[in-house]
């Protein structure tokens, strides 16, 4: 079965500042992955998705991530990080056919002004 | 536009009182799902639909059901509710087996007291 690690609980960057946040995920072969964004108390949005081709993706609000096999992993970058990015980041796996998404445990974004 | 509703957006029950919870959507997907997220924590997949076809996760406590009475809704039925209970529920739908990218909603807090 597949899992997935986001090794950061909680990060703290300044405005402007640039950002990455880490993913790992464990699977014998290429996974669908995904980052989802969760502000409080609202549901989880798609910020970006790979599932073949281009290793570097482009997703939605300034962000992109980079799906290096060798490593199995999957960061999220954004260049300049505005105040309101502060929010609850996802990674997520779809592997093994089915339906299901494994979500890591998430990293908790925060952005001091 | 088209999206992923749920209503309430806030509930309240009683201990032991039975609540459901609704999900509906317009982006006519096969595929609907329920997730329980407690706070600071990984959404966790509760069940899902394909179509009429219900796939229940093992470790989904009896006290959950489902409904989905048609396409485009699906409904959380709590039969009676503990104070464990108390989170927020998220719907989402994707659009066919395999493609994983789910859709959610803005979620349901519900409040035991």
């Amino acid at each position: 079965a597949q899992s997935v690690t986001q090794p950061d609980i909680h990060i703290t960057v300044s405005e402007g500042a640039s950002l990455e946040l880490r993913c790992n995920y464990s699977y014998g072969a290429t996974p669908y992955l995904f980052w989802y964004v969760q502000s409080p108390g609202q549901g989880l949005q798609l910020l970006l998705k790979y599932f073949s081709g281009d290793t570097l993706v482009q997703g939605i609000k300034g962000f992109e991530a980079e799906f290096k096999r060798s490593q199995s992993s999957f960061n999220l970058r954004k260049p300049s990080v505005h105040w309101s990015d502060a929010a609850e980041y996802f990674c997520a796996v779809g592997a093994g056919g089915g339906n299901k998404l494994t979500f890591g445990t998430g990293t908790q974004l925060k952005v001091e002004l | 536009d088209a999206m992923v509703i749920q209503n309430p957006r806030y509930q309240v029950t009683q201990f032991g009182k039975p609540v459901t919870l609704s999900c509906s959507q317009t982006l006519n997907h096969n595929v609907m799902y329920w997730y329980q997220q407690k706070s600071s924590q990984a959404p966790k997949l509760l069940f899902h639909y394909y179509d009429k076809d219900f796939n229940n996760e093992a470790d989904t406590p009896d006290n959950f059901q489902s409904r989905r009475p048609n396409t485009s809704f699906c409904f959380l039925d709590i039969r009676s509710p503990g104070l464990g209970d108390a989170a927020m529920y998220l719907c989402a739908t994707s659009r066919v087996r395999g493609t994983y990218e789910q859709y959610f909603g803005p979620g349901t807090r519900l409040t035991v007291t």
